[in-house]
């Protein structure tokens, strides 16, 4: 059973297009992440919701759009996708909002916008 | 405010030797450290982290690493690389009652045959 579950793995779209990638933890975390990878492999945060409650909102432009509707999804929308998100889009869970535990990361879901 | 450098985008050893994979921090506050790995087309997974108490810390995989304060310095050790480490791996740092976590730009480790 598969820890941390992102849904799709992989994504093709064209410019303009609204895409959603899903998030399922079956580990009874009570804090999820979105994090984006570049082509670089830089890894950055962009949300944390701790028990359905937003809690981490970097500088992301508002046409990304998370949605907690329980502690253990985390989703995230995506409207008038743009070249520059074509990345990997790494989900995470940890026990608690502190990082004095570990991050389990998804598989990530590759987006690619033409 | 933290922060955290990676020395060497790209690392390559010999199958056999020593790995060593460098890594220093800035933390205003007590800093808490960790090493990542991420296998391709995988999430990234941990090797080994400390918060407090003893300084050399061991991982999984026989890795290690070594927290030392006067060098602002958390680097990633292995005795004996073998082909299956070739990944990319990720230093990242947070301190005591912060919020998140910041990673490095990420080493990859090429293992020679």
């Amino acid at each position: 059973d598969t820890a941390v579950s992102q849904t799709p793995k992989y994504l093709v779209t064209q410019m303009g297009n609204d895409k959603s990638i899903k998030c399922e933890q079956n580990l009874g975390h009570d804090t999820m992440y979105w994090y984006k990878q570049d082509s670089k492999k830089f890894l950055k945060i962009m949300f944390s919701y701790n028990n359905k409650e937003l809690i981490i909102n970097e500088t992301v432009p508002n046409r990304f759009s998370p949605k907690s509707p329980d502690k253990a999804h985390l989703n995230l929308h995506i409207n008038s996708l743009e070249l520059g998100d074509s990345a990997v889009y790494f989900c995470a869970s940890s026990q608690g909002q502190g990082y004095t535990g570990e991050l389990f990361f998804g598989e990530g879901s590759r987006l690619t916008v033409l | 405010a933290q922060s955290v450098t990676q020395l060497g985008s790209h690392v390559s050893v010999s199958e056999g030797a020593l790995v060593l994979l460098r890594c220093n921090y800035s933390s205003s506050v007590p800093p808490y450290l960790f090493w990542y790995v991420q296998y391709p087309n995988q999430g990234l997974q941990l090797l080994l982290k400390y918060t407090t108490g003893a300084t050399l810390v061991k991982g999984i995989n026989g890795f290690e690493a070594e927290f030392k304060k006067s060098e602002t310095s958390f680097h990633l050790t292995k005795p004996s690389a073998h082909m299956s480490d070739a990944a990319e791996y990720f230093c990242a740092v947070t301190g005591a009652g912060d919020d998140k976590i910041i990673f490095g730009k990420g080493t990859r480790l090429h293992i020679l045959p």
